[in-house]
């Protein structure tokens, strides 16, 4: 159950675009359209942003958006906006469990 | 409104136990799969445990395995982790987190944290 590769920290400008990398394996990644993203505050629970690799939830803002190519899924935010700033986390789905990786903290310069 | 409210935490020593317990209101909590959560302090995200809606079917991340269990009492609209043997490495803040097997972590509570320390 190894953690997913994800880089520890990106920034941004307000009004730019933003990618978050998450490597994984043939095993999780690769293998399932079972990945996820998670914005947290600090202080605060994990916030589901992006589920099965491309999906929205109601109340998620089209700024952010997820894809998947190969072993690597990615989150996308554009328009970047100063309450974006908060530690980002992608997870999948592999055999019997679940691992996230290891999280990547996004500051809004 | 889906509210999961976690209780139970606190300090204890190694080698000790407790039972955590999450609350849940806003759902039908009888039909849905349930997930413990953990974050190290400082540290990043860890799946713990899952359990089906009607609790045959279970799953541990290794580093749990044979020391915690997971259980819950739809009648009561609760999740429960019993955690045993605990270690220095399990101090954490612990979510539940409404989730299927597949699937995303849909909501999450607030977290109770755990200490072990001597």
């Amino acid at each position: 159950q190894s953690a997913l590769t994800q880089p520890a920290s990106v920034s941004g400008s307000p009004g730019q675009s933003i990618t978050i990398s998450c490597t994984g394996t043939s095993s999780d990644v690769g293998g399932y359209n079972y990945v996820s993203w998670y914005q947290q505050h600090p202080g605060k629970a994990p916030k589901l942003m992006i589920y099965e690799v491309s999906n929205r939830p109601s109340g998620v803002p089209d700024r952010f958006s997820g894809s998947k190519s190969g072993n690597t899924a990615s989150l996308t935010i554009s328009g970047l906006q100063a309450e974006d700033e908060a530690d980002y986390y992608c997870s999948s789905y592999t055999s019997s469990s679940k691992v996230f990786g290891g999280g990547t903290k996004l500051t809004v310069l | 409104e889906v509210q999961l409210v976690e209780s139970g935490g606190g300090l204890v020593q190694p080698g000790g136990s407790l039972r955590l317990s999450c609350a849940a209101s806003g759902f039908t909590f009888s039909s849905y799969e349930m997930n413990w959560v953990r974050q190290a302090p400082g540290k990043g995200l860890e799946w713990v445990s899952y359990i089906s809606s009607s609790g045959s079917t279970i799953y541990y991340a290794d580093s749990v395995k044979g020391r915690f269990t997971i259980s819950r009492d739809n009648a009561k609209n609760s999740l429960y982790l019993q955690m045993n043997s605990l270690r220095a490495e399990d101090t954490a803040v612990y979510y539940c987190a409404v989730g299927g097997y597949y699937a995303e972590f849909d909501y999450w509570g607030q977290g109770t944290l755990v200490t072990v320390s001597s």
